[in-house]
């Protein structure tokens, strides 16, 4: 079936311009992730979506930064007043959390703010 | 925070020969997991260690765990050309917590 996908692949801002990240998870799967990934580094959680349990924000570097879950399926993070240290890539990961400890991994987006 | 530091952070070796990249981290876990990125891309699950199995093996792949020293071993045997990628490794704290990822090991493997 088809796996995690995230839009846009790449996106470059300029700084103090809002964007938005979007993820499609696998259907079915209860559970989604954001993490972002600065160069060289390894991945930084943001926030986590279970169900229609309230999100776990504790990842989320500054209030220029949220996410929404609609339906329990897509999701979209937000950035906004964007700075240039928000450049990163944004991956996003669904996990079937009735059946298995693994996280799936979508493509990521790369976002460069000039 | 990261919890899982990789070591070596680089490490460069000759097709066929065998790949070993180890893990450690500082607080209990669930289960520790195994990562590959291609290109600084998308993830592919490599395999998961549960905290009461000590070695678990998928191919060619051999993963350890010493929960007494809160670390883990990968071990890729016969490597190819294929292989080169950043390998990370993700502990998993408590059931459906986030990941805590560390920074990964660049293995570079020489045709």
């Amino acid at each position: 079936g088809a796996g995690v996908s995230q839009s846009p692949s790449n996106k470059v801002t300029e700084k103090g311009k809002d964007v938005e990240l979007r993820c499609d998870p696998i259907s079915g799967h209860t559970a989604l992730y954001w993490y972002r990934q600065s160069l060289g580094q390894g991945l930084e959680f943001l926030i986590y979506f279970q169900g229609n349990s309230a999100p776990d924000k504790s990842g989320l570097p500054s209030d220029r930064f949220s996410a929404e879950r609609t339906g329990g399926s897509v999701s979209t993070l937000t950035i906004q007043r964007t700075q240039q240290e928000d450049s990163a890539v944004y991956l996003c990961a669904s996990r079937d959390t009735s059946s298995t400890d693994t996280q799936y991994f979508g493509p990521g987006t790369r976002l460069t703010v000039l | 925070s990261q919890q899982g530091e990789e070591d070596p952070q680089a490490l460069s070796i000759q097709e066929g020969e065998n790949a070993t990249m180890n893990c450690s981290y500082k607080t209990s876990i669930n289960n520790l997991q195994w990562y590959r990125q291609n290109s600084g891309r998308g993830l592919v699950h490599l395999i998961l260690i549960r905290s009461n199995e000590r070695e678990k093996h998928s191919g060619r792949l051999r993963v350890t765990l010493d929960t007494s020293k809160k670390s883990s071993s990968l071990l890729i045997t016969a490597s190819r050309a294929a292989d080169t990628a950043s390998y990370f490794c993700a502990t998993e704290s408590s059931g459906n917590t986030p990941l805590v990822f560390g920074k990964g090991t660049r293995l570079s493997v020489i045709a």
